[in-house]
């Protein structure tokens, strides 16, 4: 049974450019979380999806966009990318009727602005 | 949320017990406290969850005081490959929606030979 999966491991863009990274959420999951992590911090939660919406935001800008397809996986973008933006970004995925407190991550990107 | 408040490191040695303590003195009535634990460049894993008393699995045990206000984690024995950053988390649990966890800095636990 395959985990979350993340892809690419590993990214670098220059500011100003655009990037997509995409997550496989574990099997039978159906609801994306995705999370910044910079260097010596605790993953900031980003956004959250489940039935293809955005259900919950965190304190991102509108920068920070992202998409669940039919199958559950999900993509994040961040547009008009900073410096500040280079950071670990996690990708967890759970089942939305749980009532428990696990969720599952995945390994994450690490992207790196110039 | 309930702010948490827990040791930013801890230092220990192949073969010791280590005890992480978490304060959380707001807790709420509903609020459950969880654990995670993070190796560098991997995500978090999910290692055990409590309301009070004690509760344990194969990897740690969680113990919760009477009123609530702290929990600490128990490791037994660690060896080296349990060095990492811990993370204590309290909220309450998913109603109508996945549970969403809510990271503070954690506490980076240094195993030493």
């Amino acid at each position: 049974d395959a985990g979350v999966t993340q892809s690419p491991t590993h990214l670098i863009k220059t500011r100003g450019q655009q990037v997509t990274l995409r997550c496989s959420p574990k099997s039978g999951h159906d609801t994306v979380s995705w999370y910044q992590q910079a260097l010596g911090q605790g993953p900031q939660f980003i956004f959250q999806y489940y039935e293809e919406e955005e259900r919950q935001r965190g304190n991102f800008p509108d920068r920070f966009s992202g998409h669940q397809f039919p199958n559950y996986s999900s993509e994040l973008n961040v547009n008009a990318l900073l410096l500040g933006d280079s950071a670990l970004y996690l990708c967890a995925s759970s089942l939305r009727t749980s009532v428990n407190t696990e969720a599952f991550f995945g390994q994450g990107t690490r992207l790196t602005v110039v | 949320l309930a702010k948490t408040t827990q040791p930013i490191s801890m230092d220990s040695y192949e073969g010791q017990e280590v005890n992480i303590t978490c304060s959380h003195n707001n807790i709420a009535t509903n609020d459950y406290i969880t654990w995670y634990q993070q190796f560098p460049s991997q995500g978090p894993r999910f290692i055990i969850q409590g309301y009070k008393t004690k509760v344990t699995n194969e990897v740690a045990s969680l113990f919760i005081p009477a009123d609530r206000k702290s929990s600490t984690l128990s490791l037994p024995r660690v060896s080296l490959s349990d060095t990492a950053v811990y993370y204590c988390l309290v909220g309450e649990l998913p109603t109508g929606g996945s549970y969403i966890p809510t990271f503070g800095r954690g506490t980076s636990l240094i195993v030493h030979p």
